[in-house]
């Protein structure tokens, strides 16, 4: 299994670009995860999608952010336009089914410069 | 409003020695308390959890204490080696969505 798939590692633009970050969840896992992680606030949740539909969308910080999964096996997480503020590295996960064993990608580290 | 506090914010432990990371909440309703160890580069790895019917249990060399009536947690870990320096989260849990994440324990294990 080749594990949860974020493109890309690694973001650079400058502020006002819009940016698309890439998830492809783990085969057979309903429940895909899109969190945030920097220095100040740790580890936080902007979305999460059940069987392809967001149950919960209350930490996407602005309209800025949108999130989308068109099928079970992609997701994306758009930021447009982007700020110097979103700089961060953006985690995907997916389980099998709600809070269970996440299963997290590398990530994608993003600098907006 | 951080839901889970953590501390310490990071350890320096020697190797053979005792790691020990703590976590307490507020909210009573939480029912799963789950740790994930993060490595430079990679995303978090869920590496043990517990529910509060129980106030331990152990997997290998880790160990997690569970004190309901305080509302802490903690991770042990028991003859720390050097493969085990990362980055530490305790998170907590109410119903099926979302995880709250402490701020993380960045472990340095000394050989």
């Amino acid at each position: 299994d080749a594990g949860v798939i974020q493109s890309p590692r690694h973001e650079v633009t400058e502020m006002g670009q819009e940016v698309t970050l890439r998830c492809k969840p783990i085969s057979g896992h309903n429940s895909l995860f899109w969190y945030r992680q920097t220095m100040m606030r740790g580890l936080e949740l902007l979305i999460y999608f059940n069987n392809n539909v967001p149950i919960d969308d209350s930490g996407m910080p602005e309209d800025r952010f949108s999130a989308k999964m068109p099928n079970a096996s992609f997701s994306t997480l758009k930021i447009q336009p982007s700020e110097p503020r979103d700089s961060a590295v953006y985690f995907c996960a997916s389980s099998r089914g709600g809070r269970e064993k996440l299963f997290f990608g590398s990530g994608t580290q993003l600098s907006v410069l | 409003q951080q839901q889970v506090k953590q501390s310490p914010q990071s350890l320096i432990v020697q190797k053979g020695g005792i790691s020990i990371i703590n976590c307490a909440y507020e909210n009573t309703a939480f029912d799963y308390f789950p740790w994930y160890q993060q490595f430079p580069g990679k995303g978090p790895a869920l590496l043990i959890a517990i529910r509060p019917d129980v106030s331990e249990k152990k997997e290998g060399r880790f160990t997690i204490s569970f004190n309901k009536s305080a509302k802490q947690f903690s991770l042990h870990i028991m003859d720390s080696q050097p493969g085990d320096s990362a980055t530490y989260f305790c998170a907590a849990s109410l119903g099926a969505n979302n995880l709250f994440f402490g701020t993380g324990t960045r472990l340095t294990v000394i050989p």
